[in-house]
């Protein structure tokens, strides 16, 4: 069970345009999801926490115009990156909170998404 | 305010041999913990949490890990390493503040297991 898919998992764009990655929670309803990036050989870094229904809460430093994040439903969290750009080429990654917000539930993460901006 | 330190960046250990990955946090509230492993190109699983019951916590694959309060420390261990336990291994912290639950990640290490 808490199987979370997260589609692409790869996807190759050119500079200027829009990208959108999905985030489903398939056997459980997820109110609160989380997005991360991913540097190679570092550590997960938090973009934004997704609440459904309501506008997400982005972490210091990520622009929101540019990184929209969209929960619209409990199953279901797209992040569409915009105008990408080089730098944004980076693994992304999605995570998903199984019942209530608690500090001993663990997450149930995607598989990320490559994405390579040319 | 709480932390996670990931005390190496790299382990190698031959197959068949112990493995333990050491992590240290230190949080102004009592703190969950846990330990999840990525496979390249991939997410994270999770092996194991330590919610305030008992101290010494098993986890999947083999894996297990002691909670130790007087030394801040929750390493994790397994007997015997598997040639399928080459991987990233993160160690994470979870504590509800004053502003809500807050997750901090280690900053990895990567186990090699040689033949």
């Amino acid at each position: 069970g808490a199987v979370v898919s997260q589609h692409p998992s790869r996807v190759i764009c050119k500079s200027g345009t829009s990208v959108k990655i999905e985030c489903r929670s398939l056997d459980f309803q997820a109110t609160t999801m989380f997005w991360y990036r991913q540097f190679p050989k570092q550590s997960l870094m938090l973009m934004a926490t997704s609440n459904e229904g309501s506008k997400a809460t982005y972490e210091q430093g990520v622009e929101k115009d540019k990184f929209l994040i969209n929960h619209a439903s409990l199953t279901l969290s797209t992040l569409t990156v915009t105008s990408a750009h080089p730098e944004d080429s980076s693994f992304y990654i999605c995570s998903a909170l199984q019942g209530a917000s608690s500090y001993n539930s663990p997450l149930h993460f995607g598989n990320g998404t490559r994405l390579t901006v040319t | 305010a709480q932390s996670v330190t990931q005390l190496d960046s790299h382990v190698s250990v031959s197959e068949g041999t112990p493995v333990l990955l050491r992590c240290n946090y230190s949080s102004s509230y009592s703190p969950s913990l846990f330990w999840y492993v990525q496979h390249p190109n991939k997410g994270l699983q999770l092996l194991l949490k330590y919610t305030s019951a008992a101290t010494l916590v098993k986890g999947i694959n083999g894996f297990e890990a002691e909670f130790k309060k007087s030394e801040t420390s929750f390493h994790l261990t397994k007997p015997s390493a598997h040639m399928s336990d080459a991987a990233e291994y993160f160690c994470v912290v979870s504590a509800f503040t004053g502003g809500g639950n807050k997750l901090t990640f280690g900053t990895g290490t990567q186990l090699k297991v040689e033949l």
